[in-house]
C-alpha cells in the first residue's frame, strides 16, 4: 500500500508566478488535509478536504490560496501570485473516515525567488 | 496564541537510556493527542496516540502519559536508541464537536541520542 504521495518534492517560482502542488492520498483515504510549515517553525493547519468538499479552511490565507479534491484525481494546493513569504515547506496528509491518525507525505518545498 | 507548546526545543541523552518528551496544551476541548517524528526533507511519520479517556498508551519502546488536569502530555522512548535522532512533534485535535479534522502542533523538540 503506497504512502501519501506528493509532487513535485521542490518546486522553485519567481513572484508573481502560480504555484499548484498535487497530493494522493493514501488508498482507502477519503479525507485529505494540507499543513504548511515555515523555517524553524512547527507545522500549520491549512486546509480539511473531503472529495468535492471543502470542510475546514480556516487555516487558509484569505487571499492567493485555494484547495481542491475532485472526485477524481489528486487534491490540489493552488498558490497564486507568490511571494517570497510562501516559501515553506507544505506538507499533505491523509485519513480514512472516522479515523484520528493522519499520515503524512514527504512534503513538497516551495521556493520563491 | 499557541495552544500547544513543547518547551524544550533539544534534548540528548545517552544510547539505553530513557528519553522523556513534553507537551503542554491550553484547550481543554481537545480530545485526541498524537505524537509524530521527523526527520530531515521528510514528512512527520505517526508514532503513537491517546484519547482524551485514557492516560496511558504503550507501543514497544514508546509509551505516551496523558495528564488531563494539568493539561500535560510526555512522550517516553525506552530505550533509547541513535535512530531514534529526530525532530519529534506532539499534536492535539477536537473542538467538542468530533467534527473536526484539523490537528494543532507544537514547535519541536530535537531529540539526538548518543552512541
Amino acid at each position: 500500500n503506497a504512502g501519501v504521495m506528493q509532487n513535485p518534492r521542490h518546486l522553485v517560482r519567481r513572484r508573481g508566478q502560480e504555484a499548484r502542488l498535487r497530493c494522493s492520498p493514501m488508498k482507502g483515504h477519503s479525507h485529505v488535509y494540507w499543513y504548511r510549515q515555515l523555517p524553524e517553525e512547527g507545522l500549520k493547519f491549512m486546509v480539511y478536504l473531503q472529495k468535492e468538499n471543502i470542510i475546514d479552511e480556516s487555516g487558509m490565507p484569505k487571499e492567493r490560496f485555494s484547495a481542491e479534491f475532485p472526485k477524481e484525481g489528486p487534491s490540489i494546493l493552488r498558490i497564486q501570485q507568490v511571494v517570497r513569504g510562501d516559501s515553506a515547506a507544505y506538507f499533505c496528509a491523509s485519513s480514512p473516515p472516522n479515523d484520528n491518525e493522519q499520515y503524512f507525505g514527504p512534503g513538497t518545498r516551495l521556493t520563491v525567488t | 496564541d499557541q495552544q500547544v507548546k513543547q518547551n524544550s526545543p533539544s534534548l540528548s541523552v545517552q544510547e539505553g537510556r530513557i528519553s522523556i518528551l513534553n507537551c503542554d496544551y491550553t484547550n481543554s476541548m481537545f480530545d485526541y493527542f498524537l505524537w509524530y517524528k521527523k526527520y530531515p526533507a521528510e514528512g512527520p511519520t505517526f508514532l503513537i496516540s491517546i484519547s482524551s479517556i485514557k492516560d496511558k498508551n504503550e507501543d514497544g519502546r514508546f509509551t505516551v502519559f496523558l495528564n488531563k488536569s494539568a493539561k500535560h502530555l510526555s512522550l517516553h522512548i525506552v530505550p533509547s536508541q541513535p535512530g531514534d535522532s529526530a525532530v519529534y512533534f506532539c499534536a492535539a485535535k477536537g473542538d467538542g464537536s468530533g467534527n473536526t479534522g484539523k490537528l494543532i502542533f507544537g514547535q519541536g523538540t530535537t531529540l539526538q541520542v548518543k552512541p
